[in-house]
């Protein structure tokens, strides 16, 4: 079925650090790509997207990457700050209707 | 601009009470949406609707239905809650469906015992 796996679950890394998350897609006609970040007892709020006709997108310390071939994405966040840290969600758009399939999270741990 | 905003904020619900969830949005989108957001599971889609009058059903919609009556409102409705139907639940709007970002509310702490 249609579906978003997203790697780790859990990151942590030392403050001022890169932190890289992964999430690989199933179906090939996806054509979206959001990014959100979800700070704890707070919506989810979009950071970064990129499309599939796009191979990278950076906007100051974040970055996203597609491999449309190997049908997965990246989420590249450089020099982690304390406000980094945070619950990350990708999301990738399926199906006839384009609906947005979520990934389960990967909760950044930035630590001092 | 308040955005999306949705009530209650917290219910703790017992088990066969039916229960609604508003959300209302004052952005003109066409496209809105539930999720419910379980530990370890991320967001999962319930119904949604691509505009006013039409409705959809997500990955989750057992249980639960909505209505679209016109372009701001979007409420879900538990008709007979159970214990597995404890979430957060959000719900979101985006200019149109498919791409382009959502917008989402601050979330609704339902309990059902």
């Amino acid at each position: 079925g249609e579906n978003v796996e997203q790697h780790p679950s859990t990151l942590s890394v030392q403050e001022g650090d890169s932190a890289v998350i992964k999430c690989t897609y199933s179906d090939s006609a996806s054509n979206y790509f959001p990014w959100y970040k979800q700070e704890l007892g707070k919506r989810p709020q979009l950071i970064i997207d990129i499309r599939s006709n796009v191979g990278e997108k950076k906007d100051q310390r974040i970055a996203v990457t597609l491999n449309k071939t190997a049908k997965h994405f990246s989420l590249h966040i450089t020099e982690t700050q304390p406000e980094d840290s945070a619950v990350y969600f990708c999301a990738a758009s399926m199906g006839s209707n384009y609906q947005l399939i979520w990934g389960a999270g990967t909760k950044l741990i930035i630590k001092p | 601009i308040a955005g999306i905003t949705q009530a209650p904020t917290s219910q703790i619900l017992a088990a066969g009470r039916r229960m609604t969830l508003r959300c209302t949005q004052d952005m003109r989108h066409n496209a809105m949406y539930w999720y419910r957001q379980d530990l370890g599971l991320g967001l999962r889609l319930i119904h949604y609707s691509n505009t006013a009058g039409t409705t959809g059903k997500g990955e989750v919609p057992d249980g639960y239905s909505v209505s679209r009556a016109n372009t701001d409102d979007f409420p879900l409705t538990l008709a007979s809650a159970v214990p597995s139907q404890t979430s957060v639940y959000f719900c979101a709007s985006s200019e149109t469906v498919g791409a382009g970002e959502l917008f989402f509310g601050e979330g609704s702490r339902l309990t059902v015992l």
